[in-house]
């Protein structure tokens, strides 16, 4: 089955404590990114990949890392977590570009503390 | 720089009434124009799209015609039924990036 997971769903740290949020897609699709999905401010993009080692910065890049040293993963990476980034991401990948249809992850939700 | 702005919402619409949620954008270029729909506790999945001024995008009842001249992808649906219920996102892709509208929350009661 075609398909973007994510791993952990859920997931409660503390500040400063390094986290990663997996993110793996079967399609061989070349295009990925992350979200966070925040009340009242719709999606924001935060990293997107062209293609492995290929990245960039999207709308909200501060305080994560990202990398793609394979085809089909994408780590989000939080360094040190603040509470303001407390949030629900989701990672989403598609054949090429931005411009095709993205297919999401189904989220994971952090709690910072 | 580029963005979108949706309709707020709530809205809440008895089984078989029109829908309309507005959507007008700014972009330098030429966008591709996308509505996506989020279902409780679910990731998002595109409803519709359309890359270029004055094509429409249909899917499941749903249609959106891209207006370059107002800049605007309204989402309509002419009966909408209690499975509608979902959050609804506008999006525009432009380069590599992908900009996503704040969501209209649809609630169709029977």
């Amino acid at each position: 089955e075609a398909q973007v997971t994510q791993n952990p769903r859920y997931l409660i740290t503390v500040t400063g404590k390094k986290l990663t949020v997996t993110c793996s897609q079967n399609m061989n699709h070349e295009y990925m990114s992350w979200y966070r999905q925040d009340p009242g401010l719709g999606l924001r993009q935060i990293y997107y990949s062209m293609n492995v080692e290929v990245t960039d910065k999207g709308d909200v890049p501060e305080g994560y890392k990202v990398s793609r040293k394979e085809k089909r993963n994408f780590p989000l990476i939080l360094e040190s977590p603040s509470p303001n980034q407390t949030s629900l991401y989701f990672c989403a990948s598609s054949l090429s570009s931005s411009q095709e249809t993205q297919y999401f992850g189904p989220g994971t939700r952090l709690l910072v503390l | 720089g580029d963005s979108v702005t949706q309709m707020e919402g709530p809205v809440t619409l008895s089984e078989e009434a029109f829908l309309t949620i507005n959507c007008t954008y700014t972009a330098t270029g030429y966008p591709s124009l996308f509505w996506y729909v989020q279902y409780p506790g679910e990731g998002l999945q595109l409803l519709l799209k359309a890359t270029k001024a004055d094509d429409k995008g249909s899917n499941k009842g749903f249609e959106a015609t891209y207006r370059k001249e107002t800049t605007s992808f309204h989402l309509e649906k002419g009966s909408v039924q209690v499975s509608d219920s979902a959050v609804y996102f506008c999006a525009l892709s432009t380069g590599n990036q992908f900009y996503f509208g704040t969501g209209t929350s649809l609630t169709v009661i029977p």
